[in-house]
């Protein structure tokens, strides 16, 4: 079964570079959540989207910016890079609205990009 | 702010042992995701569970959710090296939220 794609995997960048992230859904998922994990810490959620409109914004930073494309793809673009970004961000997709059908909430993560901040 | 509190942390048992971990909070959640992930790579889905009570097995591993929805527990029967790994719990609200929030991992080690 097809899973959620992430590119790059791995991406190093220096101080102040800007990075873009790119997100590929599960075919028919509609709703893409965008995580970070920081070194030996759990996941922490930055934004979310459901239709291409914004569903729930997180721990993300305003140097930080999202969206989602009308192919359900989504792109995180982070500006100003800083050595606290470095960590794995990970995305995630969901069919449907979470909580409006029961058990549709259900998020496939992706295998994540390294992000490495110099 | 939703915070699952996920324990124990780090467990080391010998193979062929049971073990349970769990995962509680003072907050209901509309389900429960529990995740298996490996060194560098993406949390990977185990199991939802959405129905307060419902238990669910999976091989040697059996999943509850608290009558409540507040708690869950991950049940692994005669483990094995194989179940190795970072086992995380995930609790969406469902409430017009949409991030998961996520315990603080039990990193399991088998023994052989």
């Amino acid at each position: 079964a097809a899973g959620v794609i992430q590119s790059p995997r791995h991406l190093i960048k220096e101080k102040r570079e800007t990075a873009t992230l790119k997100c590929y859904p599960i075919p028919r998922h509609d709703t893409v959540y965008w995580y970070q994990q920081g070194p030996g810490q759990d996941p922490q959620f930055l934004i979310s989207f459901y239709e291409k409109m914004q569903s729930d914004k997180g721990s993300i930073p305003d140097r930080f910016s999202a969206q989602q494309f009308s192919d359900y793809h989504s792109e995180l673009n982070m500006s100003s890079l800083e050595l606290g970004d470095s960590a794995l961000y990970f995305c995630a997709s969901s069919l449907g609205l979470a909580g409006a059908v029961v058990g549709t909430d259900t998020q496939y993560f992706g295998p994540g990009t390294r992000l490495t901040v110099l | 702010t939703q915070l699952l509190e996920q324990s124990p942390q780090f467990l080391s048992i010998q193979e062929g042992e049971n073990l349970t971990v769990y995962c509680n909070s003072s907050s209901v959640f509309s389900s429960l995701q529990w995740y298996r992930q490996e060194p560098g790579e993406g949390p990977v889905l185990l199991v939802t569970v959405v129905t307060g009570g419902e238990v669910k097995k999976l091989k040697r591993l059996t999943f509850q959710f608290g009558d409540a929805r507040k708690d869950s527990s991950l049940h692994i029967t005669a483990a094995q090296p194989g179940d190795t790994g970072l086992y995380l719990c995930a609790g969406s609200s469902g409430a017009g939220s949409y991030q998961l929030t996520f315990g603080k991992g039990t990193k399991l080690s088998v023994i052989p």
